[in-house]
């Protein structure tokens, strides 16, 4: 079946440097999947970041950016410089399309950004 | 704006004893609602996707018997948890979806302890 790989654990970047957390996946569709990260902030639900339904694009997001790559089956999560407020727990998520039937998730990753 | 609400937050119920739990769709319809459960050191697992007017499709590992589901209209699901034990603990997240959007809305989850 389908599934999501990502960075996994806890992450500490310092505030202002860059962050990149890894993502891969695997399909047994023969159409590309769409591909999400979700973000999930202290206290709150699961929030759509950026999805990119189209192989080869880009997506971004309150400066976060991810590249649907579907040669290396990657979709790595990144920022140029993080902040505080950044600090969340972030999932990699896939959707078989048309209609979303499955929808994978990787395990998360929970992100700490230090002042 | 679209939201999803679940209740209860959080609950605690003894051990072969059963649990309810509702989600609730506003600003939105949701035509398709899915259930996930995330285990303690676990990923989102699909249990069941329920689509009105169609029946309702669980995932292996996960039967209408054990996680009834009830979705009768365009803003609300419920799923029991019947006979609950240790490894039914975790938090519950509903996803709901309009029609063909690619967006799914998700609530804040129910966290599901068992003692």
């Amino acid at each position: 079946g389908d599934s999501v790989t990502q960075t996994e654990g806890q992450v500490t970047v310092s505030e202002s440097k860059s962050l990149i957390i890894n993502c891969t996946y695997s399909t047994t569709s023969i159409a590309y999947p769409n591909l999400f990260w979700y973000v999930r902030y202290p206290g709150e639900g699961l929030q759509l970041l950026l999805k990119v339904i189209t192989a080869g694009q880009k997506g971004s997001s309150r400066g976060f950016e991810a590249t649907y790559n579907k040669e290396t089956t990657s979709f790595h999560l990144q920022k140029a410089s993080v902040q505080e407020s950044d600090s969340a727990v972030y999932y990699c998520a896939l959707g078989d399309p048309p209609g979303y039937q499955n929808f994978y998730f990787g395990k998360g990753t929970s992100l700490t950004v230090i002042p | 704006g679209a939201l999803v609400y679940q209740y209860p937050r959080r609950t605690i119920c003894k051990s072969g004893t059963s649990m309810r739990m509702e989600c609730q769709a506003v600003g939105f319809q949701a035509t398709s609602v899915a259930w996930y459960r995330q285990s303690p050191q676990k990923t989102f697992e699909l249990i069941a996707l329920s689509t009105v007017n169609s029946a309702i499709k669980y995932e292996q590992n996960f039967t209408q018997e054990k996680f009834p589901i009830s979705h009768p209209n365009l803003s609300f699901s419920s799923m029991t948890v019947l006979n609950a034990y240790l490894e039914d603990r975790g938090l519950y997240l509903c996803g709901a979806r309009e029609g063909g959007n690619t967006e799914v809305f998700f609530g804040k989850g129910t966290r599901l302890t068992v003692v």
